[in-house]
C-alpha cells in the first residue's frame, strides 16, 4: 500500500494552524498512524488508528480520516513543532510510510 | 523507562555481513512484538522486519527476504537483525522499535538507532 503526504514541505510561523494530508493507495480504514522526528533523532509516535492521541502528546494535535485519506492537525504551532512529519500505514503487511513533511520556521 | 539500545553498526563491504542487537529494559519484553525500521540518510523511514513474542512469526519487506533474519532471545531481553549479503542500498540507520500491546504494526516507543554503511 503506497502512501502520499501533501504538501511534501510547507513553512509555518508560531500560532499557526497546520493540517497535512495523507492518502493511501487503496482503502486501510482506520489503520494509520503519525509520527514526528526531529534531525538526528528517532521518530515519535503522535496518533495512531487515524484519531486516538497518544498519551504524553500534547492536545494541539489531531488526526482524523478514514479509508484512503488522513489529516494531521497541529491546531496552534509551537517552536518544538518544526520536524518531520510521517505517516504510517498499518491495514496489511508490510506496513509503509508515507515520505514525509517537513515543517519549518517561515 | 522504556529503553531501547541498539549496536553492532558499522561500516562493511558490498556482500559482507553484520549483526544488529537492541538491549530492551523498563518492560516485559516477552510480552511485545518487535520491529526493525530503517532509514536511509536523508530519506523517509521503512518497515524491515518484526517477530512476534515468542518468535514463531517473522515478517519482512521483500527488499531484505533472504538475506536479513530477525530474532530475539526473550531471556536477555534482546532483538536482533542478521544482515547478509549486504548492498549499497541497505546503507541506513536502524532503528530497534517496540510495537503497541493493543495495535500491531504502530511503533511505541523506538531507540536511537545504528548507522550501517555498506561501502568499498
Amino acid at each position: 500500500i503506497q502512501l502520499t503526504q501533501s504538501p511534501s514541505s510547507l513553512s509555518a510561523s508560531v500560532g499557526d494552524r497546520v493540517t497535512i494530508t495523507c492518502r493511501a493507495s487503496q482503502g486501510i480504514s482506520s489503520y494509520l498512524a503519525w509520527y514526528q522526528q526531529k534531525p538526528g533523532k528517532a521518530p515519535k509516535l503522535l496518533i495512531y488508528a487515524a484519531s486516538t492521541l497518544q498519551s504524553g502528546v500534547p492536545s494541539r494535535f489531531s488526526g482524523s480520516g478514514s479509508g484512503t485519506d488522513f489529516t494531521l492537525t497541529i491546531s496552534s504551532l509551537q517552536p518544538e513543532d518544526f520536524a518531520t512529519y510521517y505517516c504510517q500505514q498499518l491495514n496489511s503487511y508490510p506496513p509503509t510510510f508515507g515520505p514525509g513533511t517537513k515543517v519549518d520556521i517561515k | 523507562e522504556v529503553q531501547l539500545v541498539e549496536s553492532g553498526g558499522g561500516l562493511v563491504q558490498p556482500g559482507g555481513s553484520l549483526r544488529l542487537s537492541c538491549a530492551a529494559s523498563g518492560f516485559t519484553f516477552s510480552s511485545y512484538w518487535m520491529s526493525w525500521v530503517r532509514q536511509a540518510p536523508g530519506k523517509g523511514l521503512e518497515w524491515v522486519a518484526n517477530i512476534k513474542q515468542d518468535g514463531s512469526e517473522k515478517y519482512y519487506v521483500d527488499s531484505v527476504k533472504g538475506r536479513f533474519t530477525i530474532s530475539r532471545d526473550n531471556a536477555k531481553n534482546s532483538l536482533y537483525l542478521q544482515m547478509n549479503s549486504l548492498r549499497a542500498e541497505d546503507t541506513a540507520v536502524y532503528y530497534c522499535a517496540l510495537e503497541r500491546w493493543d495495535t500491531a504494526m504502530v511503533f511505541d516507543y523506538w531507540g536511537q538507532g545504528t548507522l550501517v554503511t555498506v561501502s568499498s
